[in-house]
């Protein structure tokens, strides 16, 4: 089973400032056929079911800001809020969709 | 638009079985695979089980493996998740997510999810 392990667990940013989060899996989640890493980032607010940030590491999904980016490839991702807003305070989590057992990190809180 | 409605959620007794459902609408049905995914009282995300768009196929997370059931109805465009031996592990909301293809694993992860529904382990 594919293990992601999340750094850091919380993270406190100034607004305006940048924000890295950082995602390492146990096995790569390149996929090789098309060369996509199936690797997300989810954002979720408190009350709230997840909400898709990016996918294949980094392709934004329709209407995020494009604050957030995502880089990274095989095992090793990172996710980036270039300049912090208020409403980017959230739990985010990474997930692999390569293989079942689906697996996601433990997340990162993100406060200002 | 995409709607997932899950239901089924409560207080059940340790070793108790419960029944959740979810009420799909918006797009055909039959095409997509499904998935359950739960979020215990504060704490992060776990991936339960999927099926294929036919119910052909089926996914489990091994700590649910021959417990949990996953099953689906394509002439209501329902998905269940048939729940036995449940303990306080199992405590947490329970979301209905679309996968992005009819079979598991997506090339494109979970785009839509439900609001969830709760289930309490407890005596």
């Amino acid at each position: 089973d594919i293990v992601l392990t999340q750094s850091p667990d919380s993270l406190a940013v100034s607004l305006g400032e940048r924000a890295t989060i950082n995602c390492k899996s146990s096995q790569s989640v390149l996929y090789g056929p098309n060369n996509k890493n199936y690797l997300a980032w989810y954002q979720q607010k408190p009350g709230q079911p997840p909400k898709l940030l990016l996918y294949w590491s980094s392709t934004r999904e329709s209407g995020v800001p494009d604050r957030f980016s995502g880089s990274g490839s095989g095992a090793d991702f990172t996710l980036t809020i270039s300049s912090l807003q208020a409403e980017d305070v959230a739990v985010y989590y990474c997930h692999q969709n390569y293989a079942t057992p689906y697996s996601f990190g433990q997340g990162t809180k993100l406060e200002i | 638009e995409v709607q997932l409605v899950e239901s089924g959620g409560g207080l059940v007794q340790p070793g108790g079985s419960l029944r959740l459902s979810c009420a799909a609408s918006g797009f055909i049905f039959s095409n997509y695979a499904m998935s359950w995914v739960r979020q215990a009282p504060g704490k992060g995300l776990e991936w339960v089980s999927g099926i294929s768009g036919s119910g052909g196929s089926t996914h489990y997370a091994d700590v649910v493996k021959g417990r949990f059931t996953i099953s689906r109805d394509n002439s209501k465009n329902t998905v269940n998740l048939q729940m036995n031996s449940l303990g306080g592990e199992d405590t947490a909301k329970y979301f209905c997510v679309k996968e992005e293809d009819i079979l598991l694993p997506a090339a494109v992860p979970f785009h839509h999810w439900g609001q969830g529904t709760l289930i309490t382990v407890s005596s």
